[in-house]
């Protein structure tokens, strides 16, 4: 049963610390996307990549946040210093096409403090 | 400025009860559309997918809608069931100009309520 795994599952973090979130997509799909949410904003797409290369990344705040791909099953997302409204669950998906069906990992709950 | 979270519909419904979720698009031009659903502590997981040269598509207790006159998707679920509590999104395949690459674009979604 090929799924997205994603970890942590929580994290709890201090304000000022680093944050990295993994991602491993299903393998064979050559698109991941991560998202960002929260209460306030809904589902969020902060960035994608299609085989490995970011395609848009305009999503996420430049200053801290950074997505990269180092192999085709891994993807990280890094929040650098981390700040308490960056508290969500973060989301990794992968899919087979752009804008086709995405497959959600279970997420990751950070809160920052 | 005071901040308040999205309010999202709910629908409540009784268990047995058919329920029918709705959605509006925007681009009349977009010709994909995907119904998730998502409980809670969890990801969103694909439903139903329907292209726009369809009207109508079912699945397993589950049928979508498609009015590109109104650009108005609805899902139907058939004889509810508790387990069907979630909160369902609608995602549309959008291609944002300034990018050029294909990308769905999510609602904010309703919960839906089934009472046993």
């Amino acid at each position: 049963d090929a799924r997205v795994t994603q970890t942590p599952r929580d994290k709890v973090t201090e304000m000022g610390q680093e944050v990295t979130m993994r991602c491993q997509p299903i393998l064979g799909h050559n698109t991941v996307f991560w998202y960002r949410q929260t209460m306030m904003q809904g589902l969020e797409l902060l960035a994608y990549f299609r085989n490995r290369a970011p395609l848009d990344d305009s999503g996420m705040p430049k200053d801290r946040f950074s997505a990269e791909m180092p192999d085709a099953t891994l993807a990280t997302l890094k929040i650098q210093p981390s700040e308490p409204r960056d508290s969500a669950v973060y989301f990794c998906a992968s899919g087979l096409v752009l804008g086709g069906e995405q497959f959600f990992g279970p997420g990751t709950r950070l809160t920052v403090l | 400025g005071e901040s308040v979270g999205l309010h999202l519909p709910t629908l409540s419904v009784q268990e047995g009860d058919n329920s029918i979720i709705n959605c509006a698009y925007s681009n009349s031009a977009s010709d994909y559309f995907i119904w998730y659903k998502q409980e809670s502590g969890k990801g969103p997981q694909f439903i139903i997918d329907i292209r726009s040269n369809m009207d109508k598509r079912q699945g397993q207790r589950v049928t979508v809608l498609l009015n590109k006159t109104v650009k108005h998707l609805s899902l139907q679920i058939a004889a509810t069931q508790p387990g069907d509590s979630a909160v369902y999104f609608c995602a549309e395949k959008k291609t944002p100009a300034n990018t050029g690459f294909q990308k769905l674009v999510f609602g904010t979604g309703t919960r839906l309520l089934v009472s046993p």
